[in-house]
Formats: structure tokens, sequence, C-alpha cells
């Protein structure tokens, strides 16, 4: 069973257009987060809910809208995305946020043309 | 901002020899974190150390910690060919990070059979 799976793995669209990424863990955690991951493999947090409360909201264009409907699914919405949000975006998850692992899905490559 | 440095960014090594990848990081730390990642795929967690802790081990694998130096270095004892991934360190600050992790840019180590 995939821990934590995000949809889609792929997702190629046009300069100006609005997409979401959806992400759901079954592990039971209360914290989840999404990572951008740039073309030199830099990892960069953006943000991190706790019990559905944001507590970590990096310095990101508000372009980008998290939000959490319940403890196991935290989704990504993107508006008029830009050549520069091309990337590829990692949720993960972890029981509480205090010394604790992250467990990450296998990524969405976002391809804006 | 980016917190681990890791050194060095490329190791390629043959099966049965052992790799040692280190990271350094500026500012005071709760815990530092190794993650591998193999190509298309998302982060594994490896290990986590407390800052109160100097050496852990897992396996194959041995994690030590100097925060008088604020560095640490990951050990993999007799490598196989199905270690080739990347190999991340990530920091969590102290107090009131949430489990921020700050990543660093990686050791990309190739295992040759």
């Amino acid at each position: 069973d995939t821990a934590v799976s995000q949809t889609p793995k792929y997702l190629v669209t046009q300069m100006g257009n609005d997409k979401s990424i959806k992400c759901e863990q079954n592990l039971g955690h209360d914290t989840m987060y999404w990572y951008k991951q740039d073309s030199k493999k830099f990892l960069k947090i953006m943000f991190s809910y706790n019990n559905k409360e944001l507590i970590i909201n990096e310095t990101v264009p508000n372009r980008f809208s998290p939000k959490s409907p319940d403890k196991a699914h935290l989704n990504l919405h993107i508006n008029s995305l830009e050549l520069g949000d091309s990337a590829v975006y990692f949720c993960a998850s972890s029981m509480g946020f205090w010394n604790q692992p992250q467990h990450f899905g296998d990524g969405t490559r976002l391809s804006i043309l | 901002s980016q917190q681990g440095e890791e050194d060095p960014q490329a190791l390629s090594i043959q099966e049965g020899e052992n790799a040692t990848m280190n990271c350094s990081y500026k500012t005071s730390i709760n815990n530092l974190q190794w993650y591998r990642q193999n190509s298309g795929r998302g982060l594994v967690h490896l290990i986590l150390i407390r800052s109160n802790e100097r050496e852990k081990h897992s396996g194959r694998l041995r994690v030590t910690l100097d925060t008088s130096k604020k560095s640490s270095s990951l050990l993999i004892t007799a490598s196989r060919a199905a270690d080739t991934a990347s190999y991340f360190c990530a920091t969590a600050d102290g107090a009131a990070s949430y489990g921020k992790l700050t990543f660093g840019q990686g050791t990309i180590l190739t295992v040759h059979p």
C-alpha cells in the first residue's frame, strides 16, 4: 500500500492556466508538507499543516494556495502558472513535527509550456 | 535559505567499498536527518540524529554529528549497486521551526557493480 500518494504524477500545461495537485497519506499522520524541488535538485519547503492548521508558510507567491480538508489530505492549487513554476512538487507527512522523520510521496513533475 | 552544504557533490565507487558523505550547516539545530532519493522517486528517510547525540547506526549506515563543528557525516559500508542514489542531509532548527527541514543540495552516489 502506498503511504503518501500524489496525483497526478506528471502535469504538463500552458502558462497562465490553473492546476491542482492532490496528496493523501494513509499513515495516520497529523502533519503534512509541500516541498518544491528545482532542476538542480534543491528541495525547499513551501507549506506545512498540522491537524488541518497552517503552521509553515514560506515565502511563496500567493498564486500557490494549499488546502487541507482533513488530516489525511493536503492539496496544492496553483493559479496563473508561470514558466518558473516548472519543478517537481513533493508532498510529505509526519506524526507531529518535533524530532520526527518525514515520509515523502513520489512527486508531481510540473512542466509549463 | 540553504542550511546544509554537502561534500562531495558526486561520489563514484566500486561495489564493496565504503562511501562517506559530509554535511555542514550554519545555525544551531534540533536534529539532523539523512534522506536517500532514487532517480524519479521521492525521498526516503534513513536516520535522524538529535543534537545531543554523537553517533547513530542503522544496518550498514553510520551517522555522526559534531555540533561544535556544525557538521555531520554519513558512512555507508560495503556499498551495493542498489545504493546508487542522491543523498541529502536536512536540518531542523531550534524551537518554533514546526518541523521545517532545510535541505542540502545532496551528494550523488554511484556504485559500480
